[in-house]
């Protein structure tokens, strides 16, 4: 079975401060790791995704993520934040099962506050 | 753009009434999935498709069934809507796994 914790409920962070969002999964065989962004009143959007190769993933507006097999995390980190990165942010895995269906299981998301 | 498209934003129900969520993709994905949003607990997985009129339960199908006719289309059907079911409910789609899912904006549904 795999699960995934998304540590903190909630962050608040000022405008221009850095931010990381905490994420670590379980899981007995290899996986494969996204974070999705959700805005307010709107679906999940794919943020970034680790399947292979580099551990660090980025996304196109400054987010980025690094998979640590060792620590069993896969933790979201921006520089600087944005008003605009107010949102909430799921991180979901999946394994990499041989037959059936491979089930992905989310997180149960981090609000992002970012505070002017 | 590829696009996953869920018929209604907000919809109210009364309690026992057969409710019908509709789901459609223009990506020509093989699977879609139909999850309800509830705060504390994430997203929970309630039925997937991974193929036209095949379906498979998630973790909670109690209450609910679906229907895929079409390989573009995925309804999630509330047999007897009660008030526990009020949630949102986010459908998605995907390519061959593990590609990551693009989603609907989601049906906010109150049950009263």
């Amino acid at each position: 079975a795999q699960s995934v914790t998304q540590l903190d409920s909630q962050v608040p962070v000022f405008e221009e401060a850095p931010v990381e969002l905490r994420c670590n999964y379980s899981s007995s065989v290899s996986v494969y790791l996204f974070w999705y962004v959700q805005y307010p009143n709107q679906g999940l959007q794919l943020l970034l995704k680790y399947l292979s190769g580099s551990t660090l993933v980025e996304s196109i507006n400054g987010f980025e993520a690094e998979f640590n097999k060792s620590q069993t995390s896969f933790h979201l980190r921006k520089p600087s934040v944005h008003i605009s990165d107010t949102a909430e942010y799921f991180c979901a895995v999946s394994s990499d099962n041989s037959g059936g269906y491979q089930k992905v299981t989310f997180g149960i998301g981090t609000k992002l506050q970012v505070i002017p | 753009d590829v696009k996953v498209t869920q018929s209604s934003r907000y919809l109210v129900k009364r309690t026992g009434e057969k409710v019908f969520l509709e789901c459609v993709q223009d990506m020509d994905h093989e699977n879609m999935f139909w999850y309800r949003q509830d705060p504390g607990l994430g997203l929970r997985l309630i039925y997937f498709s991974y193929d036209v009129k095949m379906k498979e339960k998630g973790d909670i199908p109690e209450g609910y069934s679906v229907s895929r006719e079409k390989k573009e289309r995925f309804s999630l059907i509330l047999e007897s809507a009660s008030t526990n079911q009020t949630s949102m409910y986010l459908c998605a789609s995907s390519t061959q796994f593990p590609y990551g899912y693009t989603f609907g904006s989601g049906t906010r549904l109150t049950v009263v």
